[in-house]
């Protein structure tokens, strides 16, 4: 069982539609999440971060986290085609040498279609 | 925000040679830099935490000898890939936080633009 699982997609959605992503996590001692966007051959740029269970808004995006079901989701409003890329979530962790590290799942591929 | 950069963006080189990269933290002190490693429609993978002045913590199953990594600086880190092979060739990507913590405990890691490394 990987670490941090994602659908790997594509998940198409027409524009101005909801686009809902999903993220399970395996340690249950895991505190932070985090969603990030990549678009092909960039870096990743950081959406969300949560800590708290519950929802996290910011603008039209949503973060929900659920840390008894261990799973961390992304809701995109009014989707636009700018939205399409790769969604990455991240959770993050100690190492052996005691740094915190975030370990990412495969991220899903968002197409919003005009 | 803060700013990280890094060259070269894209490389080309023959198997046997030696390649580095720099990241470089343009507006803030980077205490802490890490440099990932991600191949065609696969995740990040972590390949070593650097700490300024320190070595490297590197992550299981990364070779040390092979990755040398340098951060001699608050605002330099370098990666070298030594006697690059083909399966070395990939996307590497670093990332940092600051003095003050920032770029990590808010998950708001300041990512260089990435170095795709093709070995021929």
């Amino acid at each position: 069982q990987k670490e941090v699982e994602q659908n790997s997609g594509p998940l198409s959605v027409p524009e101005g539609a909801i686009a809902s992503l999903n993220c399970t996590y395996s340690d249950r001692g895991s505190q932070s999440f985090f969603w990030y966007r990549q678009y092909s051959g960039k870096s990743p740029e950081l959406i969300m971060f949560i800590y708290s269970n519950g929802d996290k808004e910011d603008g039209r995006f949503t973060a929900q986290l659920n840390k008894a079901s261990q799973y961390v989701s992304l809701l995109i409003r009014d989707s636009q085609p700018s939205d399409s890329a790769t969604y990455l979530c991240a959770v993050s962790r100690f190492n052996a040498g005691n740094n915190r590290k975030l370990i990412w799942g495969l991220g899903t591929s968002l197409a919003v279609n005009p | 925000g803060a700013v990280v950069s890094q060259h070269p963006s894209w490389v080309i080189c023959k198997s046997g040679t030696s390649v580095k990269i720099e990241c470089r933290s343009l507006d803030f002190q980077a205490t802490t830099m890490f440099w990932y490693r991600q191949f065609p429609k696969q995740s990040l993978m972590l390949m070593a935490t650097s700490n300024e002045g320190s070595k490297a913590t590197y992550e299981q199953g990364v070779e040390k000898d092979k990755f040398l990594i340098n951060h001699a600086s608050l605002t330099l880190s370098t990666l070298t890939v030594t006697s690059a092979h083909p399966e070395d060739s990939s996307f590497y990507i670093c990332s940092a936080r600051d003095l003050e913590g920032r770029g990590f405990d808010t998950g708001e890691l300041f990512f260089g633009e990435g170095s795709r490394l093709t070995v021929l």
